[in-house]
C-alpha cells in the first residue's frame, strides 16, 4: 500500500498570505489528523477529520481550518500567515482513529517570511 | 485531559549498549500508548503500541516497551544500540473516546556513539 502523501513538501510564503496544504491518506483509512511541529512547541494537534466531519479540534486560532473530501483526502488552510506559523505540518491517517495507530506523512515544511 | 512527559531531552549511548528512553503519562481513562521515531526531515514512524492485553509490547527494529499502570510509565528499551538508531523518539498517548487526537511528549534525541 502506498503511504501517506503530503504536498507540497516545502513552501515559502509571506506574512499575510494564505496557504493550503494537502494530504492523501493510506487507502482505506478514514481518519486524517493534522499536527504542527515546531522546535519550541513540539508536536501539537490541530484537528482530525473522519468521514468528512471534523471530529476533534486542538487549540489553534480560527485562521487554521481544514476539510476532508469524500475520498478521505484532506486539506488544511492557514489564512493571514504569521511568522510563528513557520513549522513542519504533519498529516496522519488511521483506519478510524479509535485507538488505532496513526501513519504519518513526510510533512510539509512551511516557512513564513 | 491527557499528557506525556519524556524524561531527558537528550540521551547518549555507546553502540551495543542498552537504550532506555523514559515516558510517563497522565490520562483520566485507560490510555493507548505509542512510541514513534523521527529521522531528520521525515515524518514519524510507529515503533510500537499498547492498547490492551499484554503489557510488554515488542516493536520494530528490536525495540520493546512495558506498560506499567501503577507507575504510569511506558519506557522504551532496546538491548543493544545500533548507529542507525540515532534519531528523535516520541511517546504519545490517546484513548478510544478521543479519536485521532494524540498527545505527544517533547521528544528525546538519541545519540549513538561508535
Amino acid at each position: 500500500k502506498a503511504g501517506v502523501t503530503q504536498t507540497p513538501r516545502y513552501l515559502i510564503k509571506t506574512r499575510g498570505q494564505q496557504v493550503t496544504l494537502s494530504c492523501s491518506p493510506i487507502s482505506g483509512h478514514r481518519s486524517v489528523s493534522w499536527y504542527q511541529q515546531t522546535p519550541g512547541q513540539g508536536l501539537q494537534f490541530l484537528f482530525e477529520y473522519f468521514s468528512e466531519t471534523q471530529r476533534n479540534k486542538g487549540n489553534f486560532p480560527g485562521r487554521f481550518s481544514g476539510r476532508q473530501f469524500s475520498n478521505s483526502r484532506s486539506e488544511m488552510n492557514v489564512s493571514t500567515l504569521e511568522l510563528g506559523d513557520s513549522a513542519l505540518y504533519l498529516c496522519a491517517s488511521s483506519l478510524d482513529g479509535l485507538g488505532y495507530e496513526q501513519y504519518f506523512g513526510p510533512g510539509t515544511r512551511l516557512t513564513v517570511t | 485531559a491527557q499528557s506525556v512527559t519524556q524524561l531527558g531531552s537528550h540521551v547518549s549511548v555507546s553502540e551495543g549498549a542498552l537504550v532506555l528512553l523514559r515516558c510517563n503519562y497522565s490520562s483520566s481513562v485507560p490510555p493507548y500508548l505509542f512510541w514513534y521515531v523521527q529521522y531528520p526531515n521525515q515524518g514519524l514512524q510507529l515503533l510500537l503500541k499498547y492498547t490492551t492485553g499484554a503489557t510488554l509490547v515488542k516493536g520494530i527494529n528490536g525495540f520493546e516497551a512495558e506498560f506499567k499502570k501503577s507507575e504510569t510509565s511506558f519506557h522504551l528499551t532496546k538491548p543493544s544500540a545500533h548507529m542507525s538508531d540515532a534519531a528523535e523518539y516520541f511517546c504519545a498517548v490517546t484513548h478510544g473516546t478521543n479519536a485521532g487526537k494524540s498527545t505527544f511528549g517533547d521528544g528525546t534525541t538519541l545519540t549513538v556513539k561508535p
